[in-house]
Parts: structure tokens; C-alpha cells; sequence
């Protein structure tokens, strides 16, 4: 299958600070991207899908202000997470598509701490 | 309509037993059902999936049966292994769109 890369693969900050995470396709052009958001033991929650070029569209409950997405190009998406706190912390995941029905690949996750 | 009900949440399967993963749905606008596998720390891994206008798929040691009528579809794994152990999940979506997710399946093969 396709090759999504995901960096970091953890990340411990401070709290107030913003960390950006980066979701790359290696070997395809990713039309859409998904973030997700994970908590131990528990299914993945969408937080996100973006469209290269577009606005992020965030699902309810998702401050977009506080995750904030860019979808700049074919194979690059990130999530910032400004003004972080304890809260925030958990295991953030990409996924990738290259649109029209095609499947999605998912990165390697991101484990956030915040301290 | 949207939800995707997986069982059960955890199994317990010797090595070289079969492990049997289910999953419903309730949209019938969905047309693409795959599983993934997630060891820890790790970001969900394709294993197989299967669109509705087949009732079984198998590559491997991994089959998927999928019951169009009762909305209903599982995994398979013959002659489990201790490395099979795992969290899985079902998901579900329309034409290539986000995925709804089962709640997952912490799988445990003894050896």
C-alpha cells in the first residue's frame, strides 16, 4: 500500500505552547486528509477533513481555532495545536487519500504530551 | 444511521484458533467496509476490506464475510498467532469518505 508519514512520532511541550504535527503522502497525491484524535483504549475520533487548498471542515465539538490544519499541498498536511494544555494530550493521527473511492492510508501517529 | 457497533471488545484465542471479529451497520448508503489491525503506539494498518457486491473475501490467513441483508459483516483469522495480537477495528464509509469506526477489538492470541 501507499506510504503516509507521520512527524513527530512524539512530542512533550509546555504547556501554553503551540506543537505542529506533519502528515506526508510519500508515494501518491493526497486529495483529502483526515486527522483524528485517539485516547487510550478507544476507537479513532475524526477531528478533521481537508481538501488540498481548502478550508479544513471540522466535526462538531472541534475548535478550530485551537487545531488548526493546512492542507497547502498534494502531500503535506499539518495539525498545530496552539496554546496547548494537559488536556491535549493524546495520539494524533493522519490519513490520507488519494480521493475519488480510493482508500486511506494512515500515518504512524503522534503521541502529544503536555507538560 | 451513521454508527458502526463492533463485538466483541476483547477476545482471548489459543494459538491456532480462529478469531471471529463482527461488526453492524445501520447505513445502507455504505459501500466500503474494511478492518484494520493497531499494535500499540502505532498508527491503524489495512488488512482487508470488501464492497457489497461480494460476500466473502479472504487474503491470507484473513477472510471477511459480509451479509448485505442483515447489514453485517466480520473478520476471520484462521490459526491465530500470538503476533496477531492486536486491536482491530471495523469501519465503514460511502464512496471513499470518512470512515465511521467500530469501538475496537483488543485481541489476545495465547500461545
Amino acid at each position: 500500500g501507499a506510504v503516509v508519514s507521520q512527524h513527530p512520532s512524539r512530542v512533550i511541550c509546555k504547556s501554553g505552547t503551540s506543537v505542529k504535527i506533519e502528515c506526508r503522502s510519500l508515494d501518491f497525491q493526497a486529495t483529502t486528509m483526515f486527522w483524528y484524535r485517539q485516547f487510550p483504549k478507544k476507537s479513532l475520533m475524526l477531528m478533521a477533513t481537508s481538501n488540498e487548498g481548502s478550508k479544513a471542515t471540522y466535526e462538531q465539538g472541534v475548535e478550530k481555532d485551537k487545531f488548526l490544519i493546512n492542507h497547502a499541498s498534494l502531500t503535506l498536511s499539518t495539525l498545530t495545536v496552539t496554546s496547548a494544555h494537559p488536556e491535549d494530550s493524546s495520539f494524533y493521527i493522519c490519513s490520507a487519500s488519494g480521493g475519488g473511492g480510493k482508500e486511506a492510508f494512515f500515518g504512524q501517529g503522534t503521541r502529544l504530551t503536555v507538560v | 444511521q451513521q454508527q458502526v457497533k463492533q463485538s466483541p471488545q476483547s477476545l482471548i484465542v489459543q494459538k491456532g484458533g480462529i478469531s471471529i471479529i463482527n461488526c453492524a451497520y445501520e447505513n445502507t448508503a455504505f459501500d466500503y467496509f474494511p478492518w484494520y489491525q493497531q499494535f500499540p503506539g502505532k498508527g491503524p494498518a489495512l488488512l482487508i476490506a470488501i464492497r457489497p457486491d461480494v460476500s466473502e473475501k479472504k487474503e491470507g490467513r484473513f477472510t471477511i464475510s459480509f451479509n448485505k441483508s442483515a447489514k453485517q459483516f466480520s473478520l476471520h483469522i484462521m490459526d491465530s498467532q500470538p503476533g496477531d495480537s492486536a486491536t482491530y477495528f471495523c469501519a465503514a464509509s460511502m464512496s471513499g469518505s470518512r470512515l465511521t469506526f467500530g469501538e475496537g477489538t483488543q485481541l489476545t492470541v495465547n500461545p
